[in-house]
């Protein structure tokens, strides 16, 4: 039963554009992750939210911007894309340290 | 250097192997987090394991603190098991969750 719901499934965009990706979990979790999925399959965090407070900031560059409205949702920002950005792009949460549950994840791709 | 290494890379069995995935850390840790990502698809969690012995069905998970790795054994492959299979170091001290690179699992019939 999914309980970490992603919008959109897939975008596509030109280079230079502004995209936004929303992320809300049911599950009353208190932290909340972004992270990126290369076509290699390798996984790399970019964000977490614990409590609305960002407590990990990876090394990610300044375009990219985690906004919280709530525990509950954690939105992913690129202000302006790049062809590197073509990626999945997975939120996850959980308790602080504890199992994580993912999202279907949602593919951009970058003309 | 890598906090997190899966081994192997990649494998192919025929329906009825038994698997044997491995996941060594060269850090401390908390627990130990499996996870199953079939092709075009988000990450299931099969296993959170902190240490010892979890079964599910099929599968089992052993995660060994002192030796600084966790096994994942998958006993009767069948081809739905086909798929990216994942280890992750969870650190809770800085609230980091540490990826392998995954093991690459192809079951044929």
């Amino acid at each position: 039963e999914t309980a970490v719901f992603q919008t959109p499934n897939y975008h596509v965009t030109q280079v230079g554009n502004e995209v936004s990706f929303n992320c809300k979990q049911t599950l009353g979790h208190d932290t909340m992750y972004w992270y990126k999925q290369d076509s290699k399959k390798l996984l790399k965090i970019m964000f977490s939210y614990n409590n609305k407070q960002l407590i990990v900031n990876e090394t990610v560059p300044r375009r990219f911007s985690p906004q919280s409205s709530d525990k509950a949702h954690l939105n992913l920002r690129i202000k302006s894309v790049e062809p590197e950005d073509s990626a999945v792009y997975l939120c996850a949460s959980s308790w602080t340290g504890a199992e994580q549950f993912f999202g279907p994840g949602t593919r951009l791709t970058v003309l | 250097g890598q906090q997190v290494q899966q081994s192997p890379a990649s494998l192919v069995l025929q329906e009825g192997e038994n698997a044997e995935l491995q996941c060594n850390f060269s850090t401390s840790l908390n627990s130990m987090q499996w996870f199953y990502q079939r092709p075009g698809g988000s990450l299931v969690s099969l296993f959170y394991n902190p240490s010892g012995t979890k079964h599910s069905g099929r599968l089992t998970s052993t995660t060994v603190i002192k030796e600084r790795r966790s096994s994942l054994h998958i006993s009767s492959s069948q081809t739905t098991d086909s798929g990216t299979y994942l280890c992750a170091l969870v650190n809770t001290g800085n609230y980091k969750y540490v990826f392998g690179a995954g093991t690459r699992l192809k079951v044929i019939a």
